[in-house]
């Protein structure tokens, strides 16, 4: 099992361009999430999924979009990117049938400058 | 809401000596609590958990047990080294609130000196 992927490693955007971040995950995870962790800080919550076709915005979502047409890819798209947005960027998994033992399985993570 | 409350870093210790990381929570359903590290330039990996009051998770000589009473999960280790050098987070999922999310703390640098 590759796990979590995500492309690409690292990326500089200028103002106002878009992109995606593309993550997929090979485990069968019914959950999926999408982190920001600005320098020094802790992880915030941008959108996540339970399930193909259910997404949800997190703690942070202004700016992003994400969609979840298969179970395994779940990519996050950054419109008319904005210096505030650099941060490196984790995909991460989970699965559960029901509970709370939901420990997460991350990708390496984006490296993503915005200038 | 639920929240996580870990100590600042960054720590600093010599080789072999003694880690504490400390680590409280509020929660208002039974949640499961979980150490994670990050290594540099890598995503955050687990590193123990516990599901239950009492249970003490332990992973690479790291250890942490779930206090319901002092509502605690502080990570110890009797004897660091250089490679333990890494970012920890402390976080919580509470099934209870429908919280499939984690919550995390922010995070306590680790420096380890040879």
């Amino acid at each position: 099992n590759a796990g979590v992927t995500q492309t690409p490693k690292f990326r500089i955007l200028k103002i106002g361009q878009s992109m995606t971040l593309q993550c997929t995950q090979d485990m069968n995870h019914n959950y999926m999430y999408w982190y920001r962790q600005d320098p020094g800080m802790g992880l915030k919550l941008i959108y996540y999924s339970v399930g193909a076709g259910i997404t949800d915005k997190g703690e942070v979502p202004n700016g992003y979009n994400v969609s979840r047409s298969t179970t395994e890819d779940f990519p996050l798209r950054l419109e008319l990117a904005a210096p505030s947005q650099t941060s490196v960027y984790f995909c991460a998994s989970s699965y559960s049938s029901g509970g709370a033992n939901h420990e997460q399985y991350f990708g390496p993570g984006t490296r993503l400058t915005v200038t | 809401g639920d929240s996580v409350t870990q100590m600042e870093g960054p720590v600093t210790l010599s080789e072999e000596a003694f880690l504490t990381i400390n680590c409280t929570y509020t929660a208002t359903g039974y949640p499961s609590l979980f150490w994670y590290v990050q290594y540099p330039g890598e995503g955050l990996q687990l590193l123990l958990k516990a599901t239950k009051a009492d249970d003490k998770g332990s992973n690479k000589g790291f250890e942490a047990t779930y206090r319901k009473e002092t509502t605690s999960f502080h990570l110890e280790k009797g004897s660091v080294q250089v490679s333990d050098s890494a970012v920890y987070f402390c976080a919580l999922s509470d099934g209870g609130t429908g919280g499939f999310k984690t919550i995390f703390g922010a995070g306590t640098r680790l420096f380890v000196k040879a």
